[in-house]
Order: structure tokens, then sequence, then C-alpha cells
């Protein structure tokens, strides 16, 4: 079945780095843009970044940029969020979600990220 | 960076209709841009609800239902049940932005 699993969250100091994993399965993860969302905790939901089919074209939220890069390995069927520079308020459950005509269809359960020193 | 505003919370009895107001701008929905839906159960990670306005994805009762005018667009559900206790939440894209943008979420309660 089609399915996302996030992983490489954990607890980290501010100013430190992390990278977090999506691992799809059950399509063809090369054909579909790729998203990166974030909710705080007892907050709504944030987009963080995009990334097209292809790896070339990438988007981020102000909020993120300089310090987030989004990437994909497409002959290992993985996402990637590398976070850089982290603050407390990137504190979040961090989803990937694929893209499909500028809605997400398909989520991960996510992976926690606490910036804490 | 939330563009879109949503009521924080909306209730109804059981079997009642209720309605979830997203609004935004000229240079997100009011641009053309489709609108689409997503609940969040508690605990659990968003499910896409509503995608392109007023299309439902296989699996979603018909009880859901979703619209758009000018700069707003609307969720609505019909014969409320105990499990669309829920939190929901619109999302567009924005021009101005370059980037994707969600509502702020509303909270519905079953009574």
């Amino acid at each position: 079945q089609v399915q996302l699993v996030e992983s490489g969250g954990g607890v980290v100091q501010p100013g430190r780095s992390l990278r977090l994993s999506c691992a799809a399965s059950g399509f063809t993860f090369s054909n579909y843009p790729m998203h990166w969302v974030r909710q705080a905790p007892g907050k709504g939901l944030d987009w963080v970044a995009f990334i097209s089919y292809d790896g070339i074209d990438k988007y981020y939220a102000d909020s993120v940029k300089g310090r987030f890069t989004i990437s994909r390995d497409n002959s290992k069927n993985t996402l990637y969020l590398q976070m850089n520079g982290l603050r407390a308020e990137d504190t979040a459950v961090y989803y990937c979600a694929r893209e499909r005509g500028r809605y997400m269809d398909v989520w991960g359960k996510g992976t926690t990220v606490t910036v804490s020193s | 960076q939330s563009v879109l505003t949503q009521p924080p919370s909306v209730s109804g009895a059981p079997g009642q209709r209720v309605t979830i107001s997203c609004t935004g701008s000229s240079s997100n929905i009011g641009a053309g841009y489709d609108v689409h839906w997503y609940q969040q159960l508690p605990g659990t990670a968003p499910k896409l609800l509503i995608y392109n306005n007023s299309n439902r994805p296989s699996g979603v009762p018909d009880r859901f239902s979703g619209s758009k005018s000018g700069t707003s667009a609307s969720l609505a559900i019909t014969g409320l049940q105990a499990e669309d206790e829920a939190d929901y939440y619109c999302q567009s894209y924005d021009s101005s932005l370059s980037g994707y943008v969600f509502g702020t979420g509303t909270k519905v309660t079953v009574l």
C-alpha cells in the first residue's frame, strides 16, 4: 500500500543540525513532487518546503529559508530535510506528504523534533 | 504563516449540519487557486478530505462537501457524527509568498 515513513527526529540543542528522512513505498516515488509540513505542539499545520519530482525545483517557507534544505534520492525512494541552525520555534512534528496538483494526498505519521538546551 | 483564516471552533449535535469558512485574499483563493481540506483526528496525521474545492477522494463520505466563491471557501458536514470530531484545515497556494498556505484550523465538537 502507499506509505510514507518519517525518521530522524529527536532532541537537539539550539543552533545544531538534524536531518530528517521520509521513506516512500507502494508508488512510483520519482513521479511525484513532495512536501515537508510541520505542526508545533498544540498549533496548526505549517508548510515548510516543496521539491519537484526530479529535485530541480525547491521552495521554502520564509521561516526556514537559508536554514533548511529539502532534497530527494529517487534511487532510494527517500525524501530528506536537512535542518541547520535549529531554533526553539522549530520544535514540531514534521510530516512528509505527497503532492497531487497543489494538494497533499498522502501523509506520513510524522517524526518529532524538539529543540531545547 | 497562516494567511487563510478559519473560525477556531464550531459545534453541533449529532445529525446536524455545520460549516467551516476559510477566508483568504487576492493572492491565494481570490487569485483562482484551488482550496483543499484536511481532517486531523486527535493524535493522528492529517488526511485529505476535499481537493480542488469540491472533490472527495475515494472513501470520504458524501456528508462532507466543499465550495469556493471569491476569496473564501467553505466545508460543510451534514449529518454530523461523533467520529467527525477533529481539527479541520483548509489549504491553498499563495502567489505573493510563492508557497503553500494552510488555514488557522477549526476544531469541530460534536455535542
